[in-house]
Order: C-alpha cells, then sequence, then structure tokens
C-alpha cells in the first residue's frame, strides 16, 4: 500500500496563478484532510471531507477550495494565488472511526511557493 | 486562535537525557489527546496518543503524562537518542473529526 500521497512534491507560482494539489489515499478511508504548515504555526486544518462528495471549512479556508468526487482523492484548488499561500501544504487521511481511534495518516507534502 | 498551546518551541538535549514538551488546552470536550513525530522533508506520524481516562501511557521510551484537572499533557522522551531528533507536535480532539494542533517543538539530541 502507497498509503497517502501528494502530487507535487514542489511548485513554484506567480501572483494570481491557480493551480490544484492532488491527494490520493488508497487505505479506504473515509475522512480526509487539508492542512498547512508555517513556521510557529503548527498544522492548520483548511478543509476537510468526511465523506465522497462532501466537503467542510477548516480553521483557514480563505483562498482555497476543495473536491471529493472520489473517495480515494481529494482536490485542493487555489484560484488565484498570493505570497501568503507560499507554505508546506499535507494531505491526511483517516478511517471512519470503530471504537475511538481518530489516528491521522499523513501525506508527504507539497513544498509550495508563490512569488 | 490556537485551542492547544505548546511549550517550548525548541529544546536541546544531550543524549541519553530526557526530553520534556508541554501541552495545555481548554476545551473540556477534547477527548483525545495525541502527540505527532515529524522529521525533516516528510509528513507527521503518530507516536502516542491517550484517552483522559488515564494520567499516563508508556510506550517505550515516549510517556504521555495526562492531568484532567489542570487541562495539560506532555510528552517525555526518555534515554533521547539522535535519532529522536524531529518536530514534536500534540494534538486534541473531540468527536469531530477534527485534530487541533499544537505550534511544534523541535528537539535537537546531541551525541
Amino acid at each position: 500500500n502507497a498509503g497517502v500521497t501528494q502530487t507535487p512534491k514542489f511548485r513554484v507560482l506567480k501572483t494570481g496563478q491557480s493551480m490544484t494539489l492532488l491527494c490520493a489515499q488508497d487505505m479506504n478511508h473515509e475522512y480526509m484532510y487539508w492542512y498547512r504548515q508555517d513556521p510557529g504555526m503548527g498544522l492548520r486544518l483548511i478543509h476537510y471531507s468526511v465523506g465522497e462528495g462532501t466537503t467542510a471549512k477548516g480553521e483557514v479556508p480563505d483562498g482555497y477550495n476543495v473536491s471529493r468526487l472520489k473517495k480515494q482523492n481529494f482536490l485542493l484548488g487555489l484560484e488565484s494565488a498570493a505570497p501568503s499561500q507560499t507554505s508546506v501544504y499535507f494531505c491526511a487521511s483517516r478511517r471512519l472511526a470503530g471504537g475511538r481511534d481518530y489516528e491521522q495518516y499523513f501525506g508527504p507534502g507539497t513544498r509550495l511557493t508563490v512569488t | 486562535q490556537q485551542q492547544v498551546k505548546q511549550s517550548p518551541q525548541s529544546l536541546i538535549v544531550q543524549k541519553g537525557g530526557i526530553s520534556i514538551i508541554n501541552c495545555a488546552y481548554e476545551n473540556t470536550a477534547f477527548d483525545y489527546f495525541p502527540w505527532y513525530q515529524q522529521f525533516p522533508g516528510k509528513g507527521p506520524a503518530l507516536l502516542i496518543a491517550i484517552r483522559p481516562d488515564v494520567s499516563e501511557k508508556k510506550e517505550g521510551r515516549f510517556t504521555i503524562s495526562f492531568n484532567k484537572s489542570a487541562k495539560q499533557f506532555s510528552l517525555h522522551i526518555m534515554d533521547s537518542q539522535p535519532g529522536d531528533s524531529a518536530t514534536y507536535f500534540c494534538a486534541a480532539s473531540s468527536n469531530d473529526y477534527k485534530l487541533s494542533f499544537g505550534a511544534g517543538t523541535t528537539v535537537t539530541v546531541r551525541a
């Protein structure tokens, strides 16, 4: 099993450009998440999904959109990139909790620079 | 506003020493408290987790201490090794699918 994979690994954008980050998981997990990681800020939740076809806003959703058309994929879109979106983006997934198991499995990250 | 406050931001410990990282929270609905470990260039990975019905959980050299009345929990790394050098995040969750992370602590173990 590959676990959680993210595409691309690195990207440089100019201000105003758009792009889509792809997350894929092969663990049949119900829940998927997008985080951004900035120095001194920890991991902040951008958007998440509790199942195919559903999405919800997290802590810092502005400037981002998401879609979950297939259970295994979760896409993060930036419609008009801004320098403030320079960050490392992580995708994570979690199985439908049985009992009280909330472990999230993280991908390797995408380093995005907006100039 | 971070729901979980973590300290210190960084620490340096000698090989064989003890590393201690502290976290505090306000939301009494939190019922799951994991610690994640992240190596440079990698995604975080679950290290150890605790529920509020126990005050301590130990896995190898890693121990979580939990104080429900003080709303605090901490990670102790015993006999620290150079391979433990990483960033550690505490987190907390209630039954709403989401984790709230602390800001992270960078641990450096000197040989």
